[in-house]
């Protein structure tokens, strides 16, 4: 049972043009949701993060929303550039169990 | 401030053998995850240790293990590998795990590659 599913394996988006990374998840004890950046040969960085009790956090170019109700996330890059080519990683936590649990990630291709 | 390390970097096995990967978190960081990679799999949750004690483990075999010294230094320990086990192996370090407080992000180290023939 996987419990955070990243339904898009690949996104390929236009230099300056808006990704937009998506994950759903299905336990509602998750309270703390992540998102990470991954490049070859890597560990996954620390991108973004969004607490169960807002709907948005923003930072720079990035920001995540999170709807509850559907138990959807997303993550916005506006504008992309190449160098947000990466693999990008959602993770849901419960912070009672201190255990995250992490999708099998989306890679995002910028193109020039 | 140093970063996570891992090691070794790069480690070839074959099957039946044991193997024993070493990771040293972020000074100070006391809780250390280790997580297991494979194409399409996304990160896989393997243990997380606090304070030398294992607090929370996923759902793998009995012959991955794992320990954590006093200095916070952690190994993970595979035995009778598998052609499965081949996998990138990161270890994660965050400065403390306060369960219902706020989550402290985690920093991961460059991972362990270890194939398995």
């Amino acid at each position: 049972d996987q419990q955070v599913k990243q339904n898009s394996p690949s996104l390929s988006v236009q230099e300056g043009r808006i990704s937009i990374l998506n994950c759903d998840y299905t336990n509602s004890m998750f309270d703390y949701f992540l998102w990470y950046k991954k490049y070859p040969a890597e560990g996954p960085t620390f991108l973004i993060s969004i607490s169960s009790i807002k709907d948005k956090n923003e930072d720079g170019r990035f920001t995540v929303f999170l709807n509850k109700s559907a138990k959807h996330l997303s993550l916005h890059i506006v504008p992309s550039q190449p160098g947000d080519s990466a693999v990008y990683f959602c993770a849901a936590t419960n912070t009672n169990a201190g255990k995250s649990t992490f999708g099998d990630g989306t890679t995002l291709t910028v193109k020039p | 401030k140093a970063g996570v390390t891992q090691t070794p970097r790069y480690l070839i096995k074959t099957r039946g053998q044991q193997v024993t990967l070493s990771c040293s978190p972020i000074s100070g960081h006391r809780s250390v995850s280790w997580y297991q990679q494979t194409p399409g799999q996304g990160l896989q949750f393997l243990f997380e240790y606090f304070s030398e004690t294992q607090r929370n483990k996923g759902n793998f075999p009995g012959r991955f293990s794992g320990r954590q010294f006093s200095n916070s230094r952690s190994e993970m320990n595979v035995s009778t590998l598998e052609l499965g086990d081949s996998a990138l192996y990161l270890c994660a370090s965050s400065l403390v795990w306060d369960r219902g407080a706020s989550y402290n992000e985690q920093f991961f180290g460059p991972g362990t590659r270890l194939t398995v023939l």
